[in-house]
């Protein structure tokens, strides 16, 4: 959905390099998402944030911090990559009803 | 937690077949979403279902939730290769979705 941006869209870093992802979005939802994708586990949930104060743990934070900078921003840092972070990551949104809105996804390789 | 059993991880299946996913819980959901993702996209939302027993229509795509509300199933009549991607139940639990591991579709023409 154009509304919800992701950057960037690939990115190969190294073992021990600080990321971030960052997603954006202009539908105007408080509820944003950040989860993984991992071939034949479906989509687990890293963070989430219901609004710029309150943020949350999702099935698998460990080795992830998220900051949100205002309603339309979420970012996503991995403080010291490491190679099992190799993953596709998407960053959702979610408005009044229970229907989530995606970005287009980063593609991150940690070699 | 909560947790979501999809099956079958993989289905490859000749154009104008028919193909079904199936999605089952130990616990009863209050509902249940389905979303399509395309090769090399991202999820798109399908539909919601929230009755028991309840059955949508989408075209050839036809959606239950189960009268315990514990599974649900998603029934393509007749694929065609605009079908191909991987398809995900995903429940609501508090505010978050809880995933399945998804259904890869593939459709040989």
């Amino acid at each position: 959905d154009a509304d919800v941006t992701q950057t960037p869209r690939n990115r190969i870093t190294k073992t021990g390099k600080r990321i971030m992802l960052e997603c954006s979005q202009t539908k105007g939802h408080d509820r944003m998402y950040w989860y993984r994708q991992d071939p034949g586990l479906g989509l687990r949930l890293i963070y989430y944030s219901f609004d710029v104060k309150d943020i949350n743990k999702g099935e698998i934070s460990d080795g992830y911090s998220v900051s949100r900078q205002a309603q339309a921003k979420f970012s996503l840092s991995l403080e010291s990559a490491i190679p099992n972070q190799t993953a596709l990551y998407f960053c959702a949104t979610k408005g009044p009803t229970d229907t989530q809105y995606f970005g287009p996804g980063t593609r991150l390789t940690v070699l | 937690g909560q947790q979501v059993m999809q099956i079958p991880q993989y289905q490859h299946v000749q154009e104008g077949e028919d193909f079904t996913t199936y999605c089952n819980s130990s616990t009863t959901l209050s509902n249940i979403q389905w979303y399509k993702q395309r090769p090399g996209g991202h999820p798109v939302f399908l539909i919601q279902l929230v009755k028991s027993g309840e059955v949508k229509k989408q075209k050839r795509l036809t959606f239950q939730f189960g009268e315990a509300k514990k599974n649900s199933s998603l029934h393509i009549t007749a694929t065609q290769t605009t079908d191909v991607g991987t398809y995900f139940c995903a429940a609501t639990g508090g505010n978050k979705l809880v995933f399945g591991a998804g259904t890869i579709l593939r459709v040989k023409s």
